[in-house]
């Protein structure tokens, strides 16, 4: 069975950073895409980065571009989420989810999330 | 740039059947979406992934009572037999370029 379990969020101030990590278990981690989708509270879910299986690939949204940056270890079978000068909108509970394929944009499987909080 | 549309709220009988739709942007009618599940305070499940030809690729455990369908720029996702189990939000997703990707706004669901 697949499991996902982010670690890292918590609380900071706007303009820190913190890194998000997930940890995959139960596949084969280096076969997959891997993604980051947020959900502000009440809100619906937003895509925020993705990469694929060997980090030739990756992308970020445009509301964290420049800001974020989305990297993966294959021989920990860890995907990480560096955020950088946060903003108060960045609050939401983030969740790592492992595409279908190498390059794979479906997202078959997915953590429980971690609760980012950006507050002065 | 693809963007998918979803109506904000469903609602139908226990027992009954229900159709989700979600709407691919003008120009991009042959894309394949995926539907996920999310029950309040839990992280989201993925139910399918529906191609523009009406194939589903479900996931692992999903009952058969959830089915997907295409026409043109219309996906649905129809679950029969309603429990109140299914009463949740869904959001469809798709693939912009590269890794990029990008939901629908997501629709509710209330089972009466």
């Amino acid at each position: 069975e697949v499991h996902l379990v982010e670690s890292g969020g918590g609380s900071a101030q706007p303009g820190r950073s913190l890194r998000l990590s997930c940890a995959v278990s139960g596949v084969t981690f280096r076969d997959s895409a891997m993604h980051w989708v947020r959900q502000a509270p009440g809100k619906g879910l937003e895509w925020v980065s993705g990469i694929s299986w060997n980090s030739g690939s990756s992308d970020v949204a445009d509301s964290v571009k420049g800001r974020f940056t989305v990297s993966r270890d294959n021989d920990k079978d860890l995907v990480y989420l560096l955020m950088d000068s946060l903003k108060i909108e960045d609050t939401a509970f983030y969740y790592c989810a492992k595409g279908r394929t190498f390059n794979g944009w479906t997202l078959e499987s997915w953590g429980q999330g971690t609760l980012v909080t950006v507050s002065s | 740039q693809v963007l998918l549309t979803q109506s904000p709220s469903a609602s139908a009988s226990l027992g009954a059947s229900v159709n989700l739709t979600c709407t691919l942007s003008s120009g991009h009618s042959n894309y394949d979406i995926a539907w996920h599940q999310q029950h309040p305070d839990k992280g989201p499940r993925y139910l399918m992934q529906l191609n523009s030809d009406g194939r589903n690729i479900k996931g692992d455990g999903i009952p058969d009572r959830f089915s997907g369908s295409s026409s043109g720029a219309e996906r649905y996702l129809v679950i029969s037999s309603l429990q109140f189990e299914d009463e949740a939000d869904y959001y469809c997703q798709t693939w912009v370029t590269g890794m990029q990707s990008v939901f629908g706004g997501g629709t509710h669901l209330t089972v009466l």
